[in-house]
């Protein structure tokens, strides 16, 4: 089954609204989250990594302040579209690595779209 | 900083034929490779991955893929296709290096995916 859940799978929302998508590593204590973007028939592009209990390190390009991502605790990893724009719509993945599983797993992902 | 190139963004092959997808690879440190399947609207499933020791990797669905440092390859190969690989595939390349307690890979460069189709 799956270690790594991604909630929601998809959301639709109207422009100038916040969606959050919640990561959830289910039976490992994740250390590090990655948040990974995929716009239609591209790859995937990594947006922040975040390690829990401090602030998520952004790749170039990735506004910040409209992609609020947290990592409150070693299971769970947020993150916030917010002010969400048409272009903003596209498929978030995330995942999660921990000291005690030497792997990578990926969440299912979340697909945005953004009216 | 770490890159990968899939050459050919579609492939497609008969069922029962050779799969070969090509991958080429940069990196500044001894690279760990990984090749991810992915089916439309789902997340990413590991089909095999490279860090040290043997070369040539076995993964999950009969595929599996040749670490070639002199040529900077990583090409995944089947040697019979189904129909229910049809999909889209991703080669990828970490560059963090082992963790102080143990293995951990970390973020990765994925390469522009490949599409294969199999037809009958």
């Amino acid at each position: 089954g799956a270690v790594v859940s991604q909630h929601p799978s998809w959301v639709i929302c109207k422009s100038g609204t916040s969606v959050k998508i919640e990561c959830r590593s289910l039976d490992f204590q994740a250390t590090t989250m990655f948040w990974y973007r995929q716009f239609p028939k591209q790859s995937l592009m990594l947006m922040a990594t975040s390690n829990e209990g401090s602030k998520a390190t952004y790749e170039q390009g990735v506004e910040k302040d409209k992609f609020l991502i947290n990592h409150a605790s070693l299971t769970l990893s947020t993150l916030t579209v917010t002010s969400a724009h048409p272009e903003d719509s596209s498929f978030y993945i995330c995942t999660c690595t921990g000291t005690n599983t030497g792997e990578l797993f990926f969440g299912e992902g979340s697909r945005l779209t953004v009216l | 900083a770490q890159s990968v190139t899939q050459l050919g963004s579609h492939v497609s092959v008969s069922e029962g034929a050779l799969v070969l997808l090509r991958c080429n690879y940069s990196s500044s440190v001894p690279p760990y490779l990984f090749w991810y399947v992915q089916y439309p609207n789902q997340g990413l499933q590991l089909l095999l991955k490279y860090t040290t020791g043997a070369t040539l990797v076995k993964g999950i669905n009969g595929f599996e893929a040749e670490f070639k440092k002199s040529e900077t390859s990583f090409h995944l190969t089947k040697p019979s296709a189904h129909m229910s690989d049809a999909a889209e595939y991703f080669c990828a390349v970490s560059d963090t290096p082992r963790n102080a307690g143990g293995t951990s890979y970390g973020k990765l460069t994925f390469g522009q995916g490949t599409i294969l189709t199999v037809h009958p």
